[in-house]
């Protein structure tokens, strides 16, 4: 199996903030690594897909970067709607599915 | 607009079954592969399950492989989950995703359906 964390678990941030979230994988699964964004009672949003693409519709200050096993989503300038949890998911071996364990950004 | 609305969901004893469905429009369901993913409360998503767009091949996570089983009926734009033996560890809200095959995310997503098994 491909373990996945995420740092921070979660963190408090203002309106305005630029926020930096890290997804790290146990194996190279180069540039199969997806993000997530869930709010309380809702389904999970795909933001960001192949490391760095934009799913269509989402917001530009969305971003996603790296490969390998070291992987990043940044939120240039936090906005209200942005307070969520946000999970990066992967994809190993002949058909399995992983997701890290969510990092919640709430309001300072 | 895309669009899943799942439904099934219950609360079941131990050892129960249950059968959920996921109703799919807005998109060629027949193109897409499915996948199911489940939330335990207060806890992170876990993959469930896939089955591809043609249904003929399927995959499972080790949690639930022998006890579920994922389908589909193309005709009827609806994809399936059977679930058997169930136990405490299986409660959770099961979304179902439509997945792009070979990128390997799930891009649309349902908004869920609970299952709780409890005695």
């Amino acid at each position: 199996d491909i373990q996945m964390t995420q740092s921070p678990s979660s963190l408090s941030a203002s309106v305005g903030d630029r926020v930096t979230i890290t997804c790290r994988t146990s194996q190279n699964v180069n540039s199969n690594l997806n993000w997530y964004q869930q709010k309380p009672g809702k389904a999970p949003k795909l933001l960001i897909y192949a490391a760095s693409s934009l799913q269509s519709g989402v917001p530009s200050r969305f971003s996603g970067s790296g490969s390998g096993t070291d992987f990043t989503l940044t939120i240039s300038s936090l906005q209200p709607e942005d307070f969520a949890t946000y999970s990066c998911q992967q994809t190993y071996g002949t058909l399995f599915f992983t997701f890290g364990p969510g990092t919640k950004v709430d309001i300072k | 607009e895309v669009q899943l609305l799942e439904s099934g969901g219950g609360l079941v004893q131990p050892g129960g079954s249950l059968r959920l469905s996921c109703a799919a429009s807005g998109f060629t369901f027949r193109s897409y592969a499915m996948s199911w993913v489940r939330q335990a409360p207060g806890k992170g998503l876990e993959w469930v399950s896939t089955i591809d767009d043609s249904g003929d091949n399927t995959y499972y996570a080790d949690s639930v492989k022998g006890r579920f089983t994922i389908s589909r009926d193309n005709s009827k734009n609806t994809l399936y989950l059977q679930m058997n033996s169930l136990r405490a560890e299986d409660t959770a809200v099961y979304y179902c995703a439509s997945l792009v095959w070979l990128l390997w995310y799930f891009d649309f997503w349902g908004q869920g359906t609970l299952v709780t098994v409890s005695s």
